[in-house]
């Protein structure tokens, strides 16, 4: 059965930290990596996707990708209230199917 | 929500009861989605469509049958409502995009009860 695995979370950060998010997958044939977030009573939003090996940034955002070890990881900067979401991660299996993680929950503490 | 739409956003309805909800979209995008969302399990893929009427099964596909007839249209079908089937449902587009990705797009959601 091919996975994508999140810590369920909570995870809780100060105001100002950084938030890291990571994911774990069971294809080693998935080719692109997929981070979304989601509010509460929201549909999943977009942040990031990424599908080389190493790093991604997007203003805050870092997406990291190790296909050797078959890690993804979301970080983000100066994290703030508005942050606090569910993190989806996401990949997909070499073409227009794709595998969702359970999620993440994180808190922003003010 | 980029130019996608479905209908009706809310639904309470009863056991074995048919339901069909709608997913509509703007984009033109070839692929289309449906999942359902619930506590616990994350999103979970119910069926897709490659093309107009060209659809598969998904992961969770018992019970659900679907439809497209024009490229912007998605139907999802629940034959005979179940409980189990209470669930917010999410439609999705995606396409190949400049880099292969197929980053997927959701739309707003649909929230279904059945009692």
């Amino acid at each position: 059965q091919k996975e994508v695995e999140q810590n369920s979370g909570p995870l809780s950060v100060p105001e100002g930290a950084i938030a890291s998010l990571n994911c774990t997958y069971s294809d080693r044939g998935s080719q692109s990596f997929f981070w979304y977030r989601q509010y509460s009573g929201k549909s999943p939003e977009l942040i990031m996707f990424i599908y080389s090996n190493g790093d991604k940034e997007d203003g805050r955002f870092t997406a990291q990708l190790n296909k050797a070890s078959q890690y993804v990881s979301l970080l983000i900067r100066d994290s703030q209230p508005s942050d606090s979401a569910t993190y989806l991660c996401a990949g997909a299996l070499g073409g227009f199917k794709t595998i969702f993680g359970a999620g993440t929950r994180l808190f922003v503490k003010a | 929500d980029a130019g996608i739409t479905q209908s009706p956003r809310h639904k309470v309805t009863e056991t074995g009861t048919p339901v069909t909800l709608r997913c509509h979209q703007t984009e033109n995008h070839r692929y289309m989605y449906w999942y359902r969302q619930d506590p616990g399990h994350g999103l979970r893929l119910i069926h897709y469509s490659y093309g107009v009427k060209d659809t598969d099964k998904g992961e969770v596909s018992d019970g659900y049958s679907v439809s497209r007839s024009k490229t912007e249209d998605f139907l999802l079908t629940l034959e005979s409502a179940t409980s189990s089937q209470t669930s917010v449902y999410f439609c999705a587009i995606s396409d190949a995009g400049d880099s292969s990705s197929y980053e997927q797009y959701f739309g707003p959601g649909t929230r279904l009860t059945v009692t």
